[in-house]
């Protein structure tokens, strides 16, 4: 009930293109719904969150759609950019157990020019 | 901005010594946290920390396993005995509320 999955494990797409990353979740407990972007050598960062009162939050590029009766969450990159190649991670957690996250295992993202 | 700091960036030890791995989060923030990450793969949570006392922690933070924050800046995680599969990337967090600042990491390999 803890587990976060995500996919896909890796990711090739064209510059412009559009990168779409998915998790789902099982614990109806979970409240926050964070996105970290991780480039090598580097601990992830936080790149946008979202809470299960809204259905879609949009920072610039980037998309989370949230979709709470079928637990499930997305992340959307538009006008994908060689820039945005990177390992991102979906996490969940509860804002009441000292934001203790559960992460996906990740997706590797590979954006060709 | 404000980031979190992390020494040293690569700690290479014999299995069975001790090692200490030290952070400096940031100045005003409340939690702090070790997360742990093998090979590129799934960030895994060790051990949160508030108010002085650990407030969670995993399956994987064992009696090895054991932090501090002796002054008011540096955090600490100390293994003391290490074992081969404790070689990943260690990292240090910290957060006023929900977003966690990570830092870039201690690369430790146990030979």
């Amino acid at each position: 009930q803890q587990q976060v999955k995500q996919s896909p494990q890796s990711l090739i797409v064209q510059k412009g293109g559009i990168s779409i990353i998915n998790c789902a979740y099982e614990n109806t407990a979970f409240d926050y719904f964070p996105w970290y972007q991780q480039f090598p050598g580097k601990g992830p960062a936080l790149l946008i969150a979202i809470r299960p009162d809204v259905s879609e939050k949009k920072e610039g590029r980037f998309t989370i759609s949230f979709n709470k009766s079928a637990k499930q969450f997305s992340l959307h990159i538009m006008d994908s950019q060689p820039g945005d190649s990177a390992t991102y991670f979906c996490a969940a957690g509860v804002m009441d157990s000292n934001y203790q996250l559960i992460w996906g295992a990740g997706t590797k993202l590979i954006i060709k020019p | 901005e404000p980031e979190v700091t992390q020494t040293p960036s690569h700690q290479v030890t014999q299995m069975g010594q001790e090692v200490i791995l030290r952070c400096v989060p940031i100045s005003n923030h409340l939690y702090f946290y070790w997360y742990r990450q093998i090979l590129g793969q799934k960030v895994e949570f060790l051990v949160s920390f508030y108010n002085n006392e650990i407030s969670e922690k995993s399956e994987i933070f064992d009696d090895q396993f054991s932090v501090e924050r002796p002054d008011g800046s540096n955090f600490t995680l100390k293994i003391r005995s290490t074992k081969l599969e404790d070689s990943a990337m260690y990292f240090c967090a910290s957060s006023l509320y929900e977003k966690l600042f990570f830092g870039s990491g201690t690369q430790l390999s146990v030979l």
